[in-house]
């Protein structure tokens, strides 16, 4: 079981470009989340995902969009990207939604905007 | 006031040392608590549920207090490897996704 996988692992992006952060689980989990860590600040909930076919927003979704793309597999998109963007992403999975104890979270994905 | 406050630390401790940490959150209604753990440029792990019992798990005891609104995590004998950030995980309304995750506390035990 390699749990929660993210891609890409690192990224420096300019201003105004996209990309997609790829996060696929293997534990048959069936909610998903979208997590942004900043210095200073506690992990904040971006988007998630409460089971296949729904997504809704958390606390910070401005700027990002989200695709569940089938149980396995939770992206993220920034479309247009800005430097108050530059963060730590973690994507994370569980059982069902709302049993944190459940949780497990991928490894990150390190993101420089400049 | 934050919806969870944690003391950034660091907590600086030898090893066999007894550490505790506190956690205030402002919801008196909150419903769930954890404690989860961060290794320095790592995911954070659950390291334990906090229950209004009390939870104990080895040299690691978490307790909640309910009427002064905060809750505790109480680690004794303190290893090298217990070195991380310790992160208070509350969730103000059950049945929501609303999980508030504090900032963390670091803690560094020294030889």
């Amino acid at each position: 079981n390699a749990g929660v996988t993210q891609t890409p692992k690192f990224q420096v992006l300019k201003t105004g470009q996209s990309m997609t952060l790829q996060c696929a689980q293997d534990m048959n989990h069936n909610s998903m989340y979208w997590y942004r860590q900043d210095p200073g600040m506690g992990l904040r909930l971006i988007y998630y995902s409460a089971s296949e076919g729904t997504t809704d927003k958390g606390e910070v979704p401005n700027g990002y969009n989200v695709s569940r793309l089938n149980k396995r597999e939770f992206s993220l998109r920034l479309e247009s990207a800005a430097p108050s963007q530059t963060s730590v992403y973690f994507c994370a999975s569980s059982e069902a939604w709302g049993k944190p104890e459940t949780q497990y979270f991928g490894p990150g994905t390190r993101l420089l905007v400049l | 006031r934050k919806e969870v406050e944690q003391d950034p630390g660091p907590f600086n401790v030898p090893e066999g040392a007894t550490v505790a940490f506190n956690c205030t959150y402002s919801n008196s209604a909150s419903q769930s608590f954890f404690w989860y753990r961060q290794d320095c440029r790592k995911e954070p792990k659950l390291l334990m549920s906090v229950y209004s019992s009390g939870n104990e798990d080895g040299r690691f005891t978490a307790q909640l207090n309910r009427a002064s609104q905060y809750i505790s995590l109480l680690i004794r004998d303190s290893k090298l490897s217990d070195s991380a950030t310790y992160l208070c995980v509350v969730n103000p309304t059950s049945g929501t996704y609303k999980y508030i995750f504090g900032t963390g506390t670091r803690l560094k035990v020294l030889a």
